[in-house]
């Protein structure tokens, strides 16, 4: 399986305010994706994070609230930017190998935001 | 488009016993994955089994299986001899062709009593 880290682990950060959350694949990983999980509900997917290229983005979320990079095959940031308290979530990044139908996506620890 | 239902919020099993948790699916492509993760407290996300639309048999992996009928549409999981750390949410989820997203159901939570 895939390894994958992600920092700070958690966070508690002021209204208005920005965020970056890195996200660290081994090298089996090719896809890299952002979710957002808001508080008792399942996973959203924010957008799928592309080398060297814009992130392609879900609908409902858009690149000025969440900037995305992914400068290299296995390291990713995620932005929450001008965060109001409903950013409050766990933001987690997954890797892919394969980019298939059959690909198992694993998932990193996730990082839980708290926005007062 | 691809849909996970899970209709089960919360179920509370005896230790030790088999547990089957429901997932149903709703797609109209001929080619997909069908996955089951679990989720403690900390709130990473465990990945415990897969299940291609191709596959005959049903995957097993260790205590968990996933009972696949196709026909129906449904993924159910089942866990063998339940634990105390099995206690947690747990999302079916499908891959969404390409590039391998995946949608994720409602969850179910799991409680197991001693």
């Amino acid at each position: 399986s895939a390894v994958i880290s992600q920092k700070p682990s958690r966070d508690i950060c002021q209204r208005g305010t920005s965020l970056t959350i890195q996200c660290q694949v081994d090298s089996q990983v090719t896809m890299m994706f952002w979710y957002r999980q808001q508080p008792g509900q399942s996973l959203t997917l924010i957008a799928t994070a592309n080398q060297g290229s814009e992130a392609t983005y879900e609908s409902g979320f858009v690149i000025d609230k969440f900037p995305i990079s992914r400068p290299n095959l296995t390291f990713s940031t995620l932005t929450v930017s001008n965060m109001s308290p409903e950013d409050s979530s766990i933001y987690l990044c997954s890797g892919g190998t394969s980019g298939g139908i059959t690909d198992t996506q694993y998932f990193g620890p996730g990082t839980r935001l708290t926005v007062l | 488009a691809q849909k996970i239902t899970q209709t089960q919020p919360g179920m509370f099993v005896q230790e030790k016993e088999a547990v089957t948790l429901d997932c149903t699916y709703d797609t109209s492509d001929q080619s997909y994955g069908l996955f089951w993760y679990k989720q403690p407290s900390s709130g990473e996300m465990i990945f415990l089994i897969y299940q291609g639309s191709y596959d005959e048999q049903n995957a097993t992996e260790g205590r968990y299986s996933l009972n696949f009928q196709k026909a129906r549409k449904s993924a159910n999981l089942v866990i063998s001899a339940s634990q105390l750390g099995d206690s947690a949410m747990y999302f079916c989820a499908m891959s969404d062709p390409p590039p391998s997203k995946i949608i994720f159901g409602s969850g179910t939570r799991l409680s197991i009593r001693p």
